[in-house]
């Protein structure tokens, strides 16, 4: 069945290392999207992808990276420059930036 | 400041019982806003979509209201069930200058439903 999947549900990392995030679509969306979410505040953007190849940074995309080799696919990297990394991180994509936006299920990331 | 503000910032309810949730938002220029229900620990899932010349668009039991001149919409919920308890956002795309479109996220409302 169609959707975004995104893997881990948690993960867990150690300070000082790098860790990716998965997020797969088959709904042959162009646009997909990585957002935090933290207790209280608004969705934020990190980073955000329109096209294969291509991707502009969102509102808080210090201390992370992606990369869009495929459609279908979105990682996000947190890196150690990532201060507070500790949060809910969100995955969606839409049919163009401006259409209805689907999300995954999450993955929360725990900093030990 | 939040450019998308939401009220109250939690409700409990009576199953069965209406209820309504407020979002006003300051950003612009507007294209469309929609309302999201998100369950803990999951994704949000969108229930409604409306662009500027909506007034009212209806999901089952939920009612989302757009007055674009105050900038001010409502979710309404009829006979609220167990299940409705989980976190509503609101959501405000925008038109970005040179195109795009951007997403601004209000904080949600927290509803419970209670027996």
């Amino acid at each position: 069945d169609g959707g975004i999947t995104q893997s881990p549900k948690y993960l867990f990392r150690k300070e000082g290392q790098n860790v990716t995030l998965s997020c797969e679509q088959n709904l042959n969306h162009d646009a997909m999207y990585w957002y935090r979410q933290d207790p209280g505040q608004g969705l934020r953007l990190i980073y955000y992808s329109q096209i294969v190849n291509d991707f502009q940074k969102g509102d808080i995309a210090e201390g992370y990276s992606v990369s869009r080799e495929k459609k279908e696919s979105f990682p996000l990297t947190v890196t150690s420059a990532q201060k507070n990394p500790t949060a809910f991180y969100l995955c969606a994509s839409s049919r163009q930036v401006s259409t209805e936006a689907f999300f995954g299920q999450g993955t929360r990331l725990t900093v030990v | 400041k939040n450019q998308v503000e939401q009220s109250p910032q939690s409700l409990i309810i009576l199953e069965g019982k209406n209820c309504t949730l407020q979002c006003n938002y300051t950003v612009s220029p507007f294209s469309n806003l929609r309302w999201y229900k998100q369950d803990t620990g999951r994704g949000p899932v969108s229930l409604t979509i409306m662009t500027f010349s909506e007034n009212t668009k209806s999901n089952g039991r939920y009612t989302a209201t757009l007055d674009a001149d105050t900038k001010q919409s409502s979710l309404h919920i009829t006979a609220s069930q167990l299940s409705d308890s989980a976190s509503y956002i609101c959501v405000v795309s925008i038109i970005l200058t040179g195109g795009g479109n951007k997403l601004t996220f209000g904080t949600g409302t927290q509803l419970k439903v209670e027996l």
